[in-house]
C-alpha cells in the first residue's frame, strides 16, 4: 500500500531534550516536506526537500533541522525543543518538485513540549 | 509569497443541503487549485483539483469553480452527508514554484443529521 509513515504518532517531551520524528514514503517520490498545523493557522511548511541531499527552508524553519540521506526518508529534528513547538506535525511527499502535484500526507505526530 | 484567505472558518449545514467554501489568493502566477479534506486524526487528502485552463470541474457530489480574474476558487459539496464533516483546506500554487503548498487556514464543515 502506498503511504507516508510517521513515527511516533504522539510524543510528550521536556524543553531542551533533542528529538527526532521519522518520516518514510514507499512511493519513490522525489519531493518531501514537513508541515506544522496550529489552530487557526492552517498548515505551514517547515522544510522541504526536492531530492536526496537537497533541502531548503519553508515558512517556519526556526528551531528545526532536516536531512535527506535516502530518497524514502526525511526525518525532522528538534535539537532543543521549546514549548512553542508544541503542535501537530505532518510529513508529505509528492512525485516531483512541482507545486502542482498531489501531496500525500502521513497520519501526523502530535508533539507536546513541557 | 502567496497570501491565501479561506472563508468561512466554520460551516454547519443540514444533511442533504449544499455547502460552499471560498478561497481567495494573491499570486497571479497561481495555476493549480486543489482542495484537501482532513478527517479527524488523519492527514489531509486531496479530494479535487483544477488547473487554470479550466473553469469548473465536478466529481460526483463535489465540484470546484475557478475565477482567475477575481483570484478566487470555491469548493461546492451537494447533497451533504455526515461523512463530509471534516476540515477542508485550499492550497493554490504555481507549477513554477519549487516550494510546496501554501494552505488556507481551513474550514470546519459540520453536517447535521
Amino acid at each position: 500500500e502506498a503511504q507516508v509513515t510517521q513515527n511516533p504518532r504522539y510524543l510528550i517531551t521536556v524543553t531542551g531534550k533533542k528529538l527526532t520524528v521519522t518520516c518514510s514514503q514507499n512511493m519513490n517520490h522525489e519531493y518531501m516536506s514537513w508541515y506544522r498545523q496550529d489552530p487557526g493557522l492552517g498548515l505551514r511548511q517547515i522544510y522541504y526537500s526536492m531530492n536526496v541531499e537537497v533541502t531548503d527552508k519553508g515558512d517556519v524553519p526556526e528551531g528545526y533541522k532536516v536531512s535527506r540521506k535516502e530518497k524514502r526518508n526525511f526525518p525532522l529534528i528538534l535539537e532543543s525543543p521549546s514549548p512553542n513547538q508544541t503542535s501537530l506535525y505532518f510529513c508529505a511527499s509528492s512525485i516531483n518538485r512541482g507545486a502542482d502535484t498531489e501531496a500525500f500526507f502521513g497520519q501526523g505526530t502530535r508533539l507536546t513540549v513541557v | 509569497g502567496e497570501n491565501v484567505e479561506q472563508h468561512p472558518s466554520t460551516l454547519s449545514v443540514q444533511e442533504g443541503d449544499s455547502a460552499v467554501i471560498k478561497c481567495t489568493y494573491s499570486d497571479s502566477a497561481s495555476n493549480y487549485f486543489p482542495w484537501y479534506k482532513q478527517e479527524l486524526g488523519k492527514g489531509p487528502q486531496l479530494i479535487i483539483d483544477i488547473r487554470s485552463n479550466v473553469g469548473e470541474k465536478k466529481d460526483q457530489r463535489i465540484a470546484v469553480t475557478l475565477n482567475k480574474t477575481a483570484k478566487h476558487f470555491s469548493l461546492h459539496i451537494t447533497e451533504t452527508q455526515p461523512e463530509d464533516s471534516a476540515v477542508y483546506f485550499c492550497a493554490p500554487s504555481s507549477s513554477g514554484s519549487a516550494r510546496q503548498l501554501t494552505f488556507g487556514s481551513g474550514t470546519q464543515l459540520t453536517v447535521l443529521p
